[in-house]
């Protein structure tokens, strides 16, 4: 098993342009999370899936959009990049909405 | 080696010593609590679990110490190594929030040799 993989590992955006992160899982885990880490603070979710086919909005929404294509990909979309989404993102997953989340190793974003 | 308060983000111990690292939670509503290991580079890693009916919890040279009266919550390393040295999160699971794992700051322990 993989676990939770991310793509890309590394990205740099220029200010305005738009991207989406890739996550994916293979435990068969029915929810999936978005977080994005900046220095000295701790994981902020942005966006969960409790199962598929829904998505709800977490502590710091803005800016992002997510899908969950099914029950193994949840992505995340950035519209049009500005430098305060300059962060690294993490996806996880767990079974279910409570307990162990599994987290991917990240994508590290850059924006200018 | 002990971390105290809240935001202490820094602990340093000698290899061999044991290890306490504190936090302190918010929501005295929170039902379940997760300790997270994070090296560099890398995605946080889970360490151990408790629920909130219980007060301690063991795992292989890790233990977690849950105090619901001062809604505080530590874990204890055993004769730390230097693979533990990393960034350690606790994060709470309030009720209110729908599941949605609430994350601390994190503590940096570094292992001397």
């Amino acid at each position: 098993n993989a676990g939770v993989t991310q793509t890309p590992k590394f990205q740099v955006l220029k200010t305005g342009q738009s991207m989406t992160l890739q996550c994916a899982q293979d435990m068969n885990h029915n929810s999936m999370y978005w977080y994005r880490q900046d220095p000295g603070m701790g994981l902020r979710l942005i966006y969960y899936s409790a199962s598929e086919g829904t998505t709800d909005k977490g502590e710091v929404p803005n800016g992002y959009n997510v899908s969950r294509l099914n029950k193994r990909e949840f992505s995340l979309r950035l519209e049009s990049a500005a430098p305060s989404q300059t962060s690294v993102y993490f996806c996880a997953s767990s079974v279910h909405r409570e307990g162990e989340q599994y987290f991917g190793p990240g994508t590290r974003l850059t924006v200018t | 080696g002990e971390s105290v308060g809240l935001h202490l983000p820094t602990l340093s111990v000698q290899e061999g010593d044991n290890s306490i690292i504190n936090c302190a939670y918010s929501n005295s509503a929170s039902d379940y609590f997760i300790w997270y290991k994070q090296e560099s580079g890398k995605g946080p890693q889970f360490i151990i679990d408790i629920r909130s009916n219980m007060d301690k919890r063991q795992g292989q040279r890790v233990t977690v110490l849950l105090n619901k009266t001062v809604k505080h919550l530590s874990l204890q390393i055993a004769a730390t190594q230097p693979g533990d040295s990393a960034v350690y999160f606790c994060a709470e699971n309030p009720p209110t929030n729908d599941y949605k794992l609430s994350f601390g700051a994190g503590t940096t322990v570094t292992v001397r040799a």
